[in-house]
């Protein structure tokens, strides 16, 4: 099993839509989770953080199952503006080496 | 403004000329890392430094080095690039690595990446 997992999508929905991702992660040990936006050849930027208690931010929520090992970013109320990639991160098991996914597009259409 | 930034931005070069792509953060962070990203494979790390004079492999170091002599530089050094190296280039930094009982994590600042192509 690979150590993170996204579904690559695309994800294409209308605007105001709600929309969520799903991220898997194998290494039980990991306690800090995040979500990266990247617009397309840019640099990823900090979305949200993931805590054990969830974590929401305006339109965007995050969420922590740790007894099925996955995390979720919910988007309510889509912009055009929210289309991107979204990478999950999760730290590897016993080292220093955060583990990105590979990411998940989104498109948000008219 | 606190930033991370990385030159050059573009660059294409043959193969066997040695290159460096320097990275330079102003935050005073502890810990930097260098990462590539390859359509379908991701961001993947290749060298992180926990402190200056302090660093380690990533998931994919062969090919490159790297340095920290200084806190706030962290260059990235081809030494024979080869075609297989062209990629997107990502250097990040964030305030430090905890290792206490779990891996804490704090949040990567990255640069603007670099384009490098090696003919």
């Amino acid at each position: 099993r690979k150590e993170v997992e996204q579904d690559p999508g695309p994800f294409n929905v209308p605007e105001g839509a709600t929309v969520a991702f799903n991220c898997t992660y194998s290494n039980s040990a990991s306690q800090s989770f995040f979500w990266y936006r990247q617009d397309c050849r840019k640099e990823p930027k900090l979305l949200m953080s993931v805590y054990s208690s969830g974590n929401e931010d305006g339109r965007f929520t995050a969420q922590l199952n740790r007894a099925s090992q996955y995390i979720s970013l919910l988007i309510r109320d889509s912009k055009l503006s929210d289309s991107a990639t979204y990478l999950c991160v999760v730290p590897s098991g016993g080292s220093y080496i955060p583990t990105f996914g590979r990411g998940t597009s989104l498109i948000v259409h008219p | 403004e606190a930033q991370v930034t990385q030159n050059p931005r573009y660059l294409i070069t043959v193969t066997g000329k040695k290159l460096t792509v320097t990275c330079s953060q102003n935050m005073n962070h502890e810990y930097m890392s260098w990462y590539r990203q390859d359509p379908g494979l991701g961001l993947r790390q290749i060298y992180y430094s926990m402190n200056v004079e302090v660093t380690d492999k990533g998931d994919v170091p062969e090919g490159y080095k790297v340095s920290r002599k200084e806190k706030r530089n962290f260059p990235l050094i081809l030494e024979s690039p080869s075609p297989n190296q062209t990629s997107l280039y990502f250097c990040a930094s964030s305030l430090s690595y905890s290792g206490k009982g779990g891996i804490s994590y704090n949040e990567q600042f990255f640069g603007p990446g670099t384009r490098l192509t090696v003919l």
